[in-house]
């Protein structure tokens, strides 16, 4: 079956860094989605991978290696307001998003 | 602010009532999906619409009624629900139809407590 990996809760500092890894298995592969969702909020659109590598956007990076079925998002210089959570979706053969459960950041000052 | 709208935000009802969760996107798309979100459980998707049609119905019991008279708007209409589909009701849509890798723009979502 298709699955998607991702831990359940992870906690870290203001002002560091935290990388939030996905592991997936899909039947075939279209590129790998990261979004963060606040608490009461829409879900919205932080990166899309299809190619292997990073890609940096700001603060925020996004990696992905098709061979490995792996992907992190980094956040760097953490501030109190990426308190979130952080859904990873990879898209399969017939492009359909399939999900994680998503991963609870918690910052601490 | 992602250019999609849910209302309500918040819905509260019996099993024997009836009633409709509304979906509008300003983003000129073509594509629109409802999800049903749990606590620490993936996003499940419940039907996609291209050009006002339906394209996926993934087994969602009948209770749940869909209909998109337009690509703007979206309704999930709710009848004789059940304790357990207490969830967050996630509205999202793309630019293309199916067979694409377009981002999905999410609503905030109806928060529907069945009682």
């Amino acid at each position: 079956g298709q699955n998607i990996d991702q831990p359940t809760e992870m906690t870290a500092t203001e002002g560091a860094i935290v990388q939030i890894n996905c592991t997936y298995q899909t039947s075939g592969f279209n590129g790998l989605f990261w979004y963060q969702q606040h608490a009461g909020e829409a879900p919205t659109f932080l990166s899309y991978n299809v190619l292997d590598g990073l890609e940096e956007k700001g603060r925020f990076s996004s990696f992905l290696s098709r061979s490995k079925g792996y992907s992190y998002l980094l956040l760097k210089e953490l501030q109190m307001k990426d308190s979130a959570s952080y859904l990873c979706a990879a898209l399969d053969s017939n492009y359909q998003l399939i999900w994680g459960a998503g991963t609870k950041l918690i910052i601490k000052p | 602010e992602t250019g999609v709208t849910q209302t309500p935000r918040h819905l509260v009802m019996g099993m024997t009532n009836k009633k409709s969760l509304k979906c509008e996107q300003h983003l000129g798309h073509n594509a629109m999906y409802w999800y049903k979100q749990s606590a620490k459980k993936p996003l499940e998707l419940m039907f996609v619409y291209n050009f006002k049609e339906q394209t996926e119905n993934n087994s969602v019991p009948s209770r749940f009624s869909p209909e998109c008279p337009n690509s703007s708007h979206l309704f999930l209409h709710l009848h004789t629900l059940q304790p357990e589909d207490s969830a967050l009701y996630l509205c999202a849509s793309s630019q293309g139809t199916s067979g694409n890798t377009d981002t999905q723009y999410f609503g905030p979502g109806t928060r529907l407590t069945v009682l």
